[in-house]
């Protein structure tokens, strides 16, 4: 079946960039998403991806997908204490249409 | 911005209890869908609604049941609560196929 995967840590200096990544296995996925989760709260999207695309920016936000290795990243310029967070890929699957979450990527921002 | 609500955020509540936890959105989106979340942990799919009078289980078993009466409105239903079921519970809905999901806030539900 579908899988994400996402590595569990990372941790940067505040003001350097920020790289997550995302692994998938669907080869039918329409789109791939980032979510941020910050404590205690839902999930806010941030930024998406259609599968034709290669890359997506959004101010602070770059989106790289590679889709022949199926590999998605979020860069984040200037990563601020703000940034502090959970970052949830996931892929929407054409054949169920539904999202499959990778298991988050914990960003901690020190000074 | 996403107007998605659930209430109530946070909730602790003894065994045995039936509680509903509502989710509502304003934006006439179809779809609406429940997440289990374990604090810090992933998703997981327990049910999802494509329009009025449609739901469907997730990939996550679940005790808990839905209901959509109203395009608006999706309440999961514990009939019997027990402490298994302690975790954090995330509704979403989206406009239609491929569409991003849009979150709520999520409720906090604890037993005792």
């Amino acid at each position: 079946g579908e899988d994400v995967e996402q590595s569990l840590f990372l941790s940067v200096r505040e003001g350097d960039s920020s790289v997550i990544n995302c692994t998938y296995t669907d080869s039918s996925s329409t789109y791939l998403y980032w979510y941020k989760q910050e404590p205690g709260a839902g999930l806010q999207l941030l930024t998406y991806i259609f599968s034709n695309m290669d890359m997506k920016q959004d101010q602070r936000l770059t989106v790289l997908l590679n889709k022949k290795d199926k590999h998605l990243s979020l860069r984040i310029a200037d990563t601020q204490t703000g940034d502090s967070a959970i970052y949830f890929c996931a892929e929407c699957s054409y054949n169920t249409d539904k999202l499959i979450f990778g298991t988050g990527t914990r960003l901690q921002v020190f000074p | 911005e996403a107007d998605i609500y659930q209430t109530p955020r946070y909730l602790v509540i003894g065994t045995g209890k039936k509680i509903t936890l509502e989710c509502s959105q304003t934006m006439g989106h179809d779809k609406m869908y429940w997440y289990q979340q374990d604090p810090g942990m992933e998703l997981h799919l327990i049910h999802y609604s494509y329009g009025v009078n449609s739901t469907e289980k997730g990939d996550l078993s679940s005790e808990s049941t839905v209901s959509r009466i109203r395009t608006e409105h999706f309440p999961l239903t514990l009939e019997s609560a027990r402490p298994s079921h302690t975790s954090q519970y995330l509704c979403a809905s989206s406009h239609r196929e491929n569409q991003p999901q849009h979150f709520g806030d999520g409720t906090r539900l604890s037993i005792l």
